[in-house]
């Protein structure tokens, strides 16, 4: 179990484009998600988490007005990158926490989201 | 911002061997994590070691724990080729609210 399925799994578009990613937990309901960025043989960075039903909270130095956050349902969280640039290409990975659960559980992470602005 | 810092940053080893990966982090934690990634793909949760714990076992997995040192270890045993992947330590730091910090990883290749 603890299935994430993120879509699409990669995006090339103009610059301007705004792009949607989507992540859903397909066999638990997650009343926290994380997204997350991450270069080229790089490590992730955390970029917000989103709650159902609230606001996102979003890391120091990420413009939450360009990186969307919606997570309208126990199972669907969204990131809109809005009016994309090159230096927005990058690989975008959510993780979702099982609801319910403790403390001292692990996340689960979608297959991630390849974006390419041309 | 990064808390663990893994080594080595690449490790080459011949399969059946066995591969030891280590993390060190800054500030206390409720738990580290280890996870994989393959190429081009999502991250794959190996173990969780709660602070409390030392040590723990899952497969040809062994993780250790030394919050006295504010370092883990990861050990692989009997390595197989499909163990090459990229190796992640995530702390999950006290008062972060599940949040994980990651470590830069490290790369493992595994030569048949």
């Amino acid at each position: 179990g603890a299935v994430v399925s993120q879509h699409p799994s990669w995006v090339i578009c103009k610059s301007g484009t705004s792009v949607k990613i989507e992540c859903r937990s397909l066999d638990f309901q997650a009343t926290t998600m994380f997204w997350y960025r991450q270069f080229p043989k790089q490590s992730l960075m955390l970029m917000a988490t989103s709650n159902e039903g609230s606001k996102a909270t979003y890391e120091q130095g990420v413009e939450k007005d360009k990186f969307l956050i919606n997570h309208a349902s126990l199972t669907l969280s969204t990131l809109t990158v809005t009016s994309a640039h090159p230096e927005d290409s990058s690989f975008y990975i959510c993780s979702a926490l099982r609801q319910g659960r403790s403390s001292n559980q692990p996340q689960h992470f979608g297959d991630g989201t390849r974006l390419s602005i041309l | 911002s990064q808390q663990g810092e893994e080594d080595p940053q690449a490790l080459s080893i011949q399969e059946g061997e066995n591969a030891t990966m280590n993390c060190s982090y800054k500030t206390s934690i409720n738990n580290l994590q280890w996870y994989r990634q393959n190429s081009g793909r999502g991250l794959v949760h190996l173990i969780l070691i709660r602070s409390n714990e030392r040590e723990k076992h899952s497969g040809r997995l062994r993780v250790t724990l030394d919050t006295s040192k504010k370092s883990s270890s990861l050990l692989i045993t009997a390595s197989r080729a499909a163990d090459t992947a990229s190796y992640f330590c995530a702390t999950d730091a006290t008062g972060a609210n599940s949040k994980l910090t990651f470590g830069k990883g490290i790369t493992l290749s595994v030569r048949p």
